[in-house]
């Protein structure tokens, strides 16, 4: 049973662009977080989505970035307009549900670098 | 709101020797608390954690943890330390529940293993 799936590991994108992240979450999960780890720094929570639904995106910045986990396919991140400031670490963990029984599994994440 | 303070950036320990990494919380309720590791380049693998019961938690790779509310902390704790064991170490608080299993990180404690 494979593990939750992040790709790219690494990319590296101009200011002004958009960068893409994927996140295919363990088998039969439906539940996907996305955080974000600054350097140096630790985790902040940055949405939560159950399949088609955003169910809270308190921690995502208001403007540039965008989530969706599609009924079909994987859970992207896009962040349009990348400025240095977004370079860090995207990680994304899934769970089967919620509550104790449901512990969350990360990925190993992808690194962006804002050039 | 929720929080995790984890006071020390830095660890360094001498290998076979023993390790604390200290982890004080914030939180309104009966938190649920857990201790991640993340080694360089890797996303976060799940230690321990603790719910509700026996307030001395067990965990991989010999690795325990101490619930204490009067000092509202939840401090990690190994014997005796492997070179292996060089990683940065995460304290997290929980509300897990119906609106998701969403964690609070604290900003990581990083440990160096001295030969």
């Amino acid at each position: 049973n494979a593990g939750v799936m992040q790709n790219p590991r690494h990319l590296v994108r101009r200011r002004g662009q958009e960068a893409r992240l994927r996140c295919s979450p363990m088998k039969g999960h439906s539940h996907v977080y996305w955080y974000r780890q600054l350097p140096e720094e630790g985790l902040k929570f940055m949405v939560y989505l159950q399949k088609e639904n955003i169910i809270d995106e308190s921690g995502m910045p208001k403007e540039r970035f965008s989530a969706e986990f599609p009924k079909e396919g994987p859970s992207i991140l896009r962040i349009q307009q990348v400025v240095r400031g977004d370079s860090a670490a995207y990680f994304c963990a899934s769970s089967p549900g919620t509550g104790e029984n449901s512990p969350l599994h990360f990925g190993n994440g992808t690194r962006l670098t804002v050039t | 709101a929720q929080s995790v303070t984890q006071p020390d950036i830095h660890i360094t320990v001498s290998e076979g020797a023993s390790l604390e990494l200290r982890c004080n919380y914030s939180y309104g309720a009966t938190p649920y608390l857990f201790w991640y590791v993340q080694s360089p380049g890797q996303g976060l693998q799940l230690l321990l954690k603790y719910f509700s019961g026996d307030t001395l938690v067990q965990g991989i790779k010999g690795f325990e943890a101490e619930f204490k509310r009067s000092q509202s902390s939840f401090n990690l704790r190994k014997p005796s330390v492997h070179w292996s064991d060089a990683a940065e170490y995460f304290c997290a608080v929980g509300a897990l529940g119906a609106a998701g299993n969403k964690l609070t990180f604290g900003g990581g404690t990083r440990v160096l293993v001295k030969p």
